[in-house]
C-alpha cells in the first residue's frame, strides 16, 4: 500500500499568493482529515470528511482556509490569501471510519509563507 | 473542547533505560492512540487501545488504557537509539459514532544518550 499521499512536500511562497495542498487517501478508507502542526499549538484538527462530505470544520482557523474533497481519493486545502502566521506543518490523514478507527497520517507539507 | 495533558514534555535518558510517558484527559475518552513522530515525517501509529484496562504491546513497547478512561500510559523497555523522536498520545471521546476527530497530546521529546 503506498499510503497516504501529499504533495507538494515544501511550500515558500509570499504573503498575499494562493496555496494548494494535496491529498491522496489511503484506497478503501471513507475518512480524510486535515491537521495543521505548530511548535506552539501542536497538532490540530482543521476539518474532516467522512464519505466525501465535510462532518466538521471547527478547527479551519478563519474563512482564508478551504477544503474540498471531491471524490474518494482526492482532496485539497486551499489558503487564500496567505499569511506568514499560516507557515506549518500541514498533515493529511485517513482511516477507514466507524467507531475504532485508527488514523494513517500522510508525510506532511512543509509551508513557509514569507 | 476536550484537553490532554501529555508528560513529560522532554526525557534525556541513556541508551538502555526504560522510558514512561502518559496522558490525562479532563473528560473521558473511548478511544487512546500512542504515535511517533520522526523528523520530516508524518506520525506513525504505534499502539491503539479500545477498552478501559486495556494493556497492549507492541515489541519494546507497551500501552495501557486507564481505568478511568481519562488517562493511558506508554512505557518504552531497554531504550535504543532509534527510539529518539516525538512520541504523541492521541484520544478520541465519548461523542457519537462516525469519523469524528482524535484530540492530540502536546508531545513527549525523547533525546537518547548512547
Amino acid at each position: 500500500d503506498a499510503g497516504v499521499i501529499q504533495s507538494p512536500r515544501h511550500e515558500v511562497t509570499e504573503m498575499g499568493q494562493e496555496v494548494t495542498l494535496r491529498c491522496k487517501p489511503i484506497s478503501g478508507h471513507n475518512s480524510l482529515f486535515w491537521y495543521r502542526q505548530t511548535m506552539m499549538r501542536g497538532l490540530e484538527l482543521l476539518i474532516y470528511f467522512n464519505n466525501n462530505v465535510p462532518i466538521d470544520d471547527s478547527g479551519m482557523p478563519e474563512d482564508r482556509f478551504s477544503a474540498k474533497m471531491p471524490n474518494a481519493s482526492f482532496s485539497t486545502l486551499k489558503i487564500q490569501p496567505s499569511e506568514p502566521r499560516d507557515s506549518a506543518v500541514y498533515f493529511c490523514a485517513s482511516s477507514l471510519g466507524g467507531t475504532q478507527e485508527t488514523q494513517y497520517f500522510g508525510p506532511g507539507t512543509r509551508l513557509l509563507v514569507l | 473542547g476536550q484537553q490532554l495533558n501529555q508528560s513529560p514534555q522532554s526525557m534525556f535518558i541513556q541508551e538502555g533505560e526504560d522510558v514512561s510517558m502518559n496522558c490525562t484527559s479532563s473528560s473521558i475518552f473511548n478511544t487512546w492512540l500512542w504515535y511517533k513522530q520522526d523528523p520530516g515525517e508524518g506520525p506513525v501509529l504505534l499502539i491503539a487501545l479500545y477498552k478501559a484496562g486495556e494493556l497492549t504491546s507492541n515489541g519494546r513497547l507497551t500501552a495501557q488504557f486507564g481505568i478511568t478512561r481519562k488517562d493511558s500510559f506508554l512505557n518504552i523497555s531497554a531504550s535504543i537509539p532509534s527510539d529518539v523522536g516525538i512520541y504523541f498520545c492521541a484520544g478520541r471521546g465519548i461523542s457519537g459514532g462516525g469519523a469524528d476527530g482524535l484530540t492530540f497530546g502536546k508531545g513527549t521529546h525523547l533525546i537518547i544518550q548512547p
